[in-house]
C-alpha cells in the first residue's frame, strides 16, 4: 500500500509567519501534488512537481511555494501566511503513466489567526 | 482550461434508496476519469476509475459510473446506498496534459439516513 505521511495533521499559525507544510512518501514515485480543500470548491490544485527539484504552478499559486529537493519529499511553504490561506491542505502521489490514480495524504487542517 | 462540474454539493437518503451523482466536463479530447470518496475524518481514497474500453465502469463497495463521451459525462450511481456510504464524493478529470493534472469537481456530499 502507497503511504503518504504529512507531517502535521493540525497547525495554528499567525499572520505574517512562513509555515512548512511536509509531506513523505514512500513508493518512489515521481508526481507529487500540493491542493486546498474548501467547502464547495472541492480540491484546486496549487503546485505539482514531476521530479526532484522540479515543480510547475497549479491553478492556484499565489502566496505559496514548493520545494523538492529528494525524490520522497515535498513541501509546501507560505512565505507570509494570510488568513485566507486557512484551509485543508491535501498532498498526493502519482506514479508515472497518466492511468494511474493519485493517493493522498490525511491532511492538514491549517488555520491562520 | 479544463472544468468539472458536480450539479449536487448536498444529497440526502435513505437507506436502500438508489444514487445517482452527476459529473460533467469540459475538455474535448482524450481524457481519463476517475471518483475519488473521502468519508468523515479519513483521506481521500480511490472509488473507480475510467480510462478506455467498456464504458461502464465497476468499483469498489458496489459502485459504478458510465462515461458517456457524447454528454461529457462520468455519473456515479449505486442501486442501493448504506449508511456507510455517507461521505463526499469528488469527480475528477485528467486531460493526459503535461504533469497528469487532475482537475476536481466541488465535490457532492452525501448523508445516507439510517
Amino acid at each position: 500500500d502507497v503511504k503518504v505521511t504529512q507531517s502535521s495533521r493540525y497547525l495554528v499559525k499567525r499572520t505574517g509567519e512562513k509555515v512548512f507544510l511536509e509531506c513523505v512518501q514512500d513508493m518512489d514515485h515521481e508526481n507529487m501534488f500540493w491542493y486546498r480543500q474548501d467547502p464547495g470548491l472541492g480540491l484546486r490544485l496549487i503546485y505539482f512537481s514531476y521530479d526532484v527539484k522540479m515543480k510547475e504552478k497549479g491553478d492556484i499559486p499565489e502566496g505559496y511555494s514548493v520545494s523538492r529537493e529528494k525524490k520522497e519529499r515535498f513541501s509546501l511553504i507560505l512565505e507570509s501566511a494570510s488568513t485566507n490561506q486557512t484551509s485543508m491542505y491535501l498532498c498526493a502521489t502519482q506514479g508515472a503513466g497518466s492511468n494511474q490514480p493519485q493517493h493522498f495524504g490525511d491532511g492538514t487542517r491549517l488555520s491562520i489567526l | 482550461a479544463q472544468s468539472v462540474s458536480q450539479h449536487n454539493h448536498h444529497v440526502i437518503l435513505s437507506e436502500a434508496a438508489s444514487l445517482e451523482l452527476g459529473c460533467n466536463y469540459s475538455y474535448g479530447g482524450t481524457v481519463n476519469l476517475f471518483w475519488y470518496v473521502q468519508y468523515p475524518g479519513q483521506h481521500l481514497q480511490l472509488l473507480l476509475k475510467y480510462f478506455s474500453g467498456d464504458p461502464l465502469v465497476k468499483g469498489i463497495k458496489g459502485f459504478e459510473a458510465e462515461f458517456i463521451k457524447s454528454k461529457f459525462s462520468f455519473n456515479l450511481r449505486k442501486p442501493s446506498v448504506q449508511w456507510s456510504d455517507t461521505a463526499e464524493y469528488f469527480c475528477a478529470v485528467n486531460a493526459l496534459r503535461a504533469g497528469n493534472m487532475l482537475t476536481f469537481g466541488g465535490g457532492t456530499r452525501l448523508m445516507v439516513k439510517p
